[in-house]
């Protein structure tokens, strides 16, 4: 079975600083998808970016990146330029390329807090 | 209008008694999936569906069964609630093709007392 683990309970960042959150997994599949999702205190959850597994390029959105190390299974996402709305609780989260009914797994998150 | 409602937003019920939630989409998709988050353990499987015949249990379906009447809808019951199943539901629907996104639900918070 695939599993996903998010060792940091809690990170700080001071506002327009960077910060990292890490995230490993575990799987067998050579192909499949990985995901960071953002859930405000709204409870909504927001995909923030995603990779596929057979890309060796590392995925952007904006101000947010990720370091894809696929032999380590290592997938962190990089806040660039951290914003006082980035606070939230964010999910690493890994999804197989077919098969498995396609589920996605979750980490159990990182909770973001930004400070002035 | 959000593409996938989900009712109540918050429900506090009493031990024992029968609770539904309901979940509604509007992306036309066929895959339905409902999820329980805790605090901690992150969000878990309960069940999902990839047509109105085809029900599949998660990790965690112990205490629930769901029902899904249409394409469109899916919903998700505690037979019995218990105080352990206080928690954050999330419906998640996704359409077929590897690349497609999940499109979640606003959630509802659970109490059961």
């Amino acid at each position: 079975a695939q599993t996903v683990t998010q060792s940091q309970p809690e990170m700080s960042v001071q506002e327009a600083e960077t910060v990292t959150l890490s995230c490993t997994y575990d799987t067998s599949e050579s192909d499949y998808y990985l995901f960071w999702y953002k859930q405000p205190p709204s409870r909504q959850m927001i995909l923030v970016i995603r990779q596929e597994a057979y890309k060796q390029q590392n995925a952007t959105e904006n101000r947010f990146s990720v370091n894809f190390q696929k032999a380590a299974k290592s997938f962190s996402l990089k806040i660039s330029d951290s914003q006082l709305g980035d606070a939230a609780m964010y999910f690493c989260a890994y999804r197989p390329w077919a098969g498995t009914a396609s589920k996605l797994t979750f980490g159990t998150g990182t909770r973001l807090q930004v400070t002035l | 209008d959000a593409d996938v409602t989900q009712t109540p937003r918050n429900r506090i019920t009493k031990t024992g008694k029968r609770i539904m939630l309901e979940c509604s989409q509007t992306k036309g998709h066929d895959r339905m999936y409902w999820y329980r988050q805790d605090p901690g353990l992150g969000l878990r499987l309960i069940y999902y569906s990839f047509d109105v015949k085809d029900i599949n249990k998660g990790e965690i379906s112990d205490g629930y069964s769901v029902s899904r009447q249409a394409q469109a809808k899916f919903s998700l019951s505690l037979e019995s609630a218990i105080p352990n199943q206080t928690a954050l539901y999330f419906c998640a629907t996704r359409g077929t093709g590897g690349r497609t996104e999940a499109f979640f639900g606003q959630g509802t918070r659970l109490t059961v007392v």
